[in-house]
Parts: C-alpha cells; sequence; structure tokens
C-alpha cells in the first residue's frame, strides 16, 4: 500500500488565489519532499523538509510538516496559469538501509486564467 | 535542467517483442531508480541500483530486469512484452536525497 496519499485529489482555483495541498503518510520519516510533473513529463523537485523541521519556505511554496498527525501541506501563494500541473509528496523512510522514496497519490491543481 | 535522458520518448510495439527503455545520467549520481506510473496515479518503484554492478528489485513487482555495468547508464529489458506492460517508465537519479527524474518513456503495448 502507498505510504503517501494525498489531498485534494483535484483542486481547481483562479490566477492570484492561493493553493493548498495535504499529504499524510502512514510510517516514520528522515524526510518528506514536494515534486511536480507537468502532464506527460517527468516529476521535478521542489522542496524537502526534515523530520526535526516544522515550516520550509521557497519563493512562492510553504510547506509544513507535523510528524505527530503524519501530514504536510504544500502552499502554493499567488498561483500563475503556469503552476498547473500534478504535485506529489514523497516520503524517505526513517532508519531504512535503502535510499528510496515512496510517492503519494498526488494532487491535479489546476489555476485558470 | 536535469542531465538525465531517456529514450525513446514513445514506443509503440506489438505483444511478444522484446524492448529495451535506455535511461542514462551524466552526474555521475551512484544511485539510480526506475519507477512505473499509469495515468493519474503514483510512482511505484520497480529497480534501483546503488552502483557498478548492483541492482534491486523495488516495492512493486515487475517482468522487465535492469542492468548497470557503468555508472551513467541504467537500461531497463522487457523480454517479452505485453499490453499489462501498457504504461510510463520513470527513470531517476540522486546522489544525495532529492530525485532527478529524466522526461520519461511512454509505453503502449498493442
Amino acid at each position: 500500500s502507498q505510504q503517501g496519499e494525498e489531498d485534494p485529489q483535484a483542486l481547481s482555483i483562479q490566477e492570484g488565489e492561493n493553493a493548498t495541498m495535504n499529504c499524510s503518510y502512514k510510517t516514520s520519516i528522515n524526510n518528506l519532499q514536494w515534486y511536480r510533473q507537468n502532464s506527460g513529463r517527468g516529476l521535478v523537485h521542489l522542496i524537502l523538509i526534515r523530520s526535526n523541521e516544522r515550516e520550509k519556505h521557497s519563493g512562492r511554496l510553504r510547506v509544513t510538516l507535523d510528524t505527530s498527525k503524519k501530514s504536510s501541506s504544500l502552499l502554493i501563494t499567488a498561483s500563475r496559469a503556469a503552476d498547473t500541473a500534478s504535485y506529489f509528496c514523497a516520503t524517505a523512510r526513517y532508519g531504512g538501509a535503502t535510499n528510496k522514496l515512496i510517492f503519494g497519490t498526488g494532487t491535479l491543481l489546476a489555476v485558470q486564467p | 535542467e536535469a542531465d538525465i535522458y531517456q529514450t525513446p520518448r514513445y514506443l509503440v510495439i506489438g505483444t511478444g517483442k522484446k524492448i529495451t527503455l535506455e535511461c542514462s545520467q551524466t552526474m555521475g549520481h551512484d544511485k539510480m531508480y526506475w519507477y512505473q506510473q499509469d495515468p493519474g496515479m503514483e510512482l511505484h518503484l520497480i529497480h534501483y541500483s546503488y552502483g557498478v554492478n548492483s541492482t534491486e528489485k523495488g516495492d512493486l513487482s515487475s517482468e522487465s530486469t535492469v542492468s548497470r555495468i557503468r555508472t551513467e547508464h541504467f537500461p531497463l529489458t522487457l523480454e517479452s512484452a505485453r499490453p499489462s506492460h501498457t504504461s510510463q517508465y520513470l527513470c531517476a537519479s540522486t546522489i544525495n536525497e532529492k530525485l532527478f527524474f529524466g522526461s520519461g518513456t511512454q509505453l503502449s503495448v498493442l
């Protein structure tokens, strides 16, 4: 079963609005990452937050992590049409000998111009 | 842009054919991965490698095989393709914790 589940599955907003996506996971993690995927393309790394961090910023992106609830959220502020893509969270398991990322189910974001 | 390349970009073949999906990276990364992704779904890890001559199966069982003879090259082979293999195959590499992905190969088996 997948490690991460994302909510909502799909989100449609107007340009200029903020978009919030949530990710829940099951096991203890070392870090959590967010990736973006344009339709039919590979994924692009956006931001990484470690298990001992609670919040991180990168440009218009803000990520929070609550390890007690095993959840994370990605906020995109002042969205643009170019932000239209699928967004995935991915977790690196704590204590694992391997360096494998487990991906969530993704949120499809559509930003209307 | 990450320096990781996948070819072909699209492949449509008949059942029973042998195929090889190519993945190369010029970043000198030791760790490489193959993920399988169906439309609108999550990525599933099918193979990974920690370096030359190292290959391991991922979390999702796959009939494909991989090899790692050179650091920069991590090809995936299907000996006899079937319609159930139709999917997008994504190659990735890393030297730390962040994955760099290729553009993917969209495979359709008729």
